[in-house]
Parts: structure tokens; C-alpha cells; sequence
């Protein structure tokens, strides 16, 4: 079956500094997601991408979804405490019919 | 409220009862989602429907799980004869294929068996 791996597993930064979150997909998708999932709490849609090779932004955070549509990365650009959290990637698989499969995840840490 | 509904938010049972739990998505949305989580794991697949129809079942999952959505609205997941290692969160989480593919997830069912 298909399989979403994420690397790294845990990272613990000092805020101010950069932050990337690597997802590849056994399978090709349709298109990838992305959560944020706080401690304690369940996980929170951040952004879809769907073309092959799109980059997108929200504030400090770049996606992007690779050519091949089987891997993406999330970056953060000058990390604050508030970006503390995991982040998954999520990937559809072509079809209406396919669902929706979770990656490890990337724990991230932030201290000042 | 609008957002996904789990009930029970937690739940402590002896081995070997039966629990069941229950999901209501948001109101429009026709895919309903059930993942497993453990601390420090990502969500890991269960089930999914279409409606009411049940489109897929984890090959993981033994067949002590089993998960309805008889109307097409909200969902029962049930696992019988709980196990230690049935402790984990249970989400649920709904979206409105294929308008819109993003999931809303519930607040999770802590399962504990003790």
C-alpha cells in the first residue's frame, strides 16, 4: 500500500532559525497536504498543493510539491515559539475514490 | 458549533469490553474519515466512507473494528473485545470530495484500556 515518509523525525531549533520538513510518497499523487498539529491537539489543515512543481506561500512558511508529484517540503523561514508542533504531509491519490494517508510526521521545537 | 463532533472524549474500559464511539461531521460533507494515533505517531488509516457507503477498511485492523455510517451522516466505530494495545486517540475527520479535499478533523476519543 502506499507509504508517506517524512525526514526528520525531530528537530529542535532556536527561534530565528530556518526549518525544513521533507514528505515522499511511495505513490504519486494527486495532490499533498499539509497539517500542523499542536501538543495536545488534533491536526489542522494548512494548505493543498496540486500542480506539479507548485511552490506556495503563507507568510514565513514556503511549500512546495516536487515535479514528479511523490514529494514535498514545507519551510520555515525564522522560526517563532508559536511554529512549535508537528507537521504532517497528507497525499490523495488520483481518483475520487482514493484517501487521504498521513506521513510520520516532523516534531518541531522551538526554544529562544 | 459546526466543526466535527467525537463523543466520547475520553473513555477508560477493562480488557475485553466492547466501545463504541461516534463521529458527526460537518453537516454537507460526504467523506468521512476514522485514523488511529498513537503519542508520537501520525495518523494512521482505518477506515473511510463515501456517503454511506464504507469504501475501505486498513488491512491492519483486525476484524474486532467495525465502523458504520448508516445514513450517510454521522459514524460509529466500535471495536469489541478491547485489547491493551487498542489505547490510542481515535479521530475522525470529514471533507466534501471532490470540491474540496481538506480534512476537519474532530477532537479526538482517548481510548484507554486498562
Amino acid at each position: 500500500g502506499q507509504q508517506v515518509m517524512q525526514i526528520p523525525q525531530y528537530q529542535h531549533v532556536q527561534e530565528g532559525e530556518d526549518f525544513t520538513t521533507y514528505c515522499n510518497s511511495s505513490t504519486t499523487l494527486s495532490n499533498i497536504q499539509w497539517y500542523k498539529q499542536r501538543p495536545g491537539g488534533h491536526p489542522v489543515f494548512l494548505i493543498q498543493l496540486v500542480k506539479s512543481g507548485e511552490v506556495k506561500k503563507q507568510k514565513r512558511l514556503t511549500f512546495q510539491f516536487g515535479e514528479a508529484k511523490k514529494n514535498s517540503s514545507l519551510h520555515i523561514t525564522a522560526t517563532q515559539t508559536t511554529d512549535v508542533g508537528t507537521y504532517f504531509c497528507a497525499g490523495l491519490n488520483t481518483g475520487t475514490a482514493s484517501k487521504l494517508t498521513f506521513g510520520t510526521g516532523t516534531r518541531l521545537q522551538v526554544t529562544l | 458549533d459546526t466543526g466535527v463532533s467525537q463523543n466520547p472524549r475520553h473513555k477508560i474500559t477493562k480488557r475485553g469490553q466492547n466501545v463504541t464511539f461516534r463521529c458527526d461531521p460537518i453537516s454537507e460533507h460526504n467523506r468521512l474519515y476514522w485514523y488511529r494515533q498513537t503519542l508520537g505517531q501520525g495518523p494512521e488509516f482505518l477506515t473511510y466512507f463515501q456517503n454511506e457507503a464504507q469504501l475501505e477498511k486498513s488491512r491492519l485492523l483486525s476484524d474486532r473494528f467495525s465502523a458504520e455510517r448508516p445514513k450517510g451522516s454521522f459514524s460509529t466505530l466500535e471495536i469489541q473485545r478491547t485489547e491493551q494495545g487498542d489505547s490510542a486517540m481515535y479521530l475522525c475527520a470529514s471533507s466534501l470530495i471532490p470540491l474540496n479535499t481538506e480534512a476537519f478533523f474532530g477532537q479526538g476519543t482517548r481510548l484507554t484500556v486498562v
